[in-house]
């Protein structure tokens, strides 16, 4: 089954504790994304990555880091994670950078205290 | 930067009603999507239109595209209850706050 996989689900943690929340995808695709979802907000791109070995920032990347060293896996990482970064988190992957449909992961729910 | 944007930001009609919902963007567009998610959800692809369409239809969801208004709308027709859920509009990668559609029974 085609599917973009996040974990964990759910997180609690405090500030300054070093995480990663994975994502991986099994279609093959080039193109991977994280967006953050926050109340009045909507969804915000945090970080792309249009093939391995190439990220780029979206519109909210502070805080944050990305690795792309296979195609099927992007994790996202909170070096010292701070309660702003509180939010609900979603992965998503594209075939091809030609502004595709996206598959979206079903959501990482972090909570920092 | 907030590429999309949906009108209204809430909207309830009875089960059996047509649900419109409408998006504005800013630049020039490849091509528009509408997505779908349920309460704390990842987001479902509805249908992509793309730029050089007026109209594109799939089920009960129609979807239009005017490139010189800049601006889409989602209609689903005879909604029902299951319809309830959070619609977005994107372009180039950037979401909009989406819509909260209530069907009620």
């Amino acid at each position: 089954e085609a599917q973009v996989t996040q974990n964990p689900r759910y997180l609690i943690t405090v500030t300054g504790k070093k995480l990663t929340v994975t994502c991986s995808q099994n279609m093959n695709h080039e193109y991977m994304s994280w967006y953050r979802q926050d109340p009045g907000l909507g969804l915000r791109q945090i970080y792309y990555s249009m093939n391995v070995e190439v990220t780029d920032k979206g519109d909210v990347p502070e805080g944050y880091k990305v690795s792309r060293k296979e195609k099927r896996n992007f994790p996202l990482i909170l070096e010292s994670p701070s309660p702003n970064q509180t939010s609900l988190y979603f992965c998503a992957s594209q075939a091809g950078q030609n502004y595709n449909e996206q598959f979206f992961g079903p959501g990482t729910r972090l909570t920092v205290l | 930067s907030q590429q999309g944007e949906e009108d209204p930001q809430a909207l309830s009609i009875q089960e059996g009603e047509n649900a419109t919902m409408n998006c504005s963007y800013k630049t020039s567009i490849n091509n528009l999507q509408w997505y779908r998610q349920n309460s704390g959800r990842g987001l479902v692809h509805l249908i992509l239109i793309r730029s050089n369409e007026r109209e594109k239809h799939s089920g009960r969801l129609r979807v239009t595209l005017d490139t010189s208004k800049k601006s889409s709308s989602l209609l689903i027709t005879a909604s029902r209850a299951a319809d309830t859920a959070s619609y977005f509009c994107a372009t180039l990668q950037t979401f909009g706050k989406g819509i909260t559609l209530s069907v009620r029974p």
